[in-house]
């Protein structure tokens, strides 16, 4: 157990259709990561908040959004979903240290 | 640029050692990681070490970094089915925030 815990677990939605995960880090981590897995894309750096703020953006699209909250949990927010966006959604968070641990992560099914 | 190589694929057979590579292009990398992925989990994090440091070994892990080659190998020994699983390699860079780069990850079948 890494200590960074996700939910849901599973979702499968509609194309066009809003879904949020939620990440709450490990007790102690100010940092937060999101990553999106694709069997064709890999695994793909999405965005990262620092205590609050936002600290670095990959290849986030605009249809998606973040935050972290002052109790410091995050939430992604997908909308207008497609097909494509299928993938896991890794979350993950790290201490000053810099050690990265990752969620279980949530399986986003469009359909 | 920033990138992290690492073949696609390896196949060991059981109590064999595996060696699984890794390169790297930022020299000002700090951290190097090595995460395990096995099928429909996360990434689980094995082992990490710093940028100063030339090998570090955990049990059955042993990590080797070259840093002058920029190169970064996790050899398993003793490798058993369980240990079936694709494994990313990683680097991390201080500047304003914490960076992190993966590479496309390495899946290992290992042959009983």
């Amino acid at each position: 157990d890494s200590g960074v815990t996700q939910t849901p677990k599973h979702l499968i939605t509609a194309t066009g259709q809003r879904v949020t995960l939620r990440c709450s880090p490990r007790s102690g981590d100010l940092s937060v990561y999101w990553y999106q897995q694709s069997l064709d894309q890999g695994l793909q750096f999405l965005i990262q908040y620092y205590n609050g703020e936002e600290r670095a953006k990959g290849n986030i699209l605009e249809r998606f959004s973040a935050q972290q909250f002052p109790d410091l949990h995050s939430e992604l927010n997908l909308s207008s979903l497609e097909l494509g966006d299928s993938a896991l959604y890794f979350c993950a968070s790290s201490s000053r240290t810099g050690t990265i641990y990752f969620g279980e992560g949530s399986w986003l099914t469009v359909v | 640029g920033e990138d992290v190589e690492q073949s696609l694929f390896l196949s060991v057979r059981e109590g064999d050692s595996s060696v699984i590579n890794c390169t790297y292009t930022d020299s000002s990398s700090t951290y190097l990681y090595w995460y395990k992925q096995e099928p429909g989990a996360g990434l689980q994090l094995l082992t990490y070490i710093f940028s100063n440091m030339d090998m570090k070994q955990d049990q059955r892990l042993t990590v080797l970094l070259n840093k002058k080659d920029k190169h970064l190998s996790l050899r398993i020994a003793d490798t058993q089915t369980g240990d079936s699983a694709i494994y990313f390699c990683a680097e991390s860079m201080k500047t304003s925030y914490d960076k992190v780069i993966f590479g496309p990850g390495t899946s290992l079948s290992v042959i009983p």
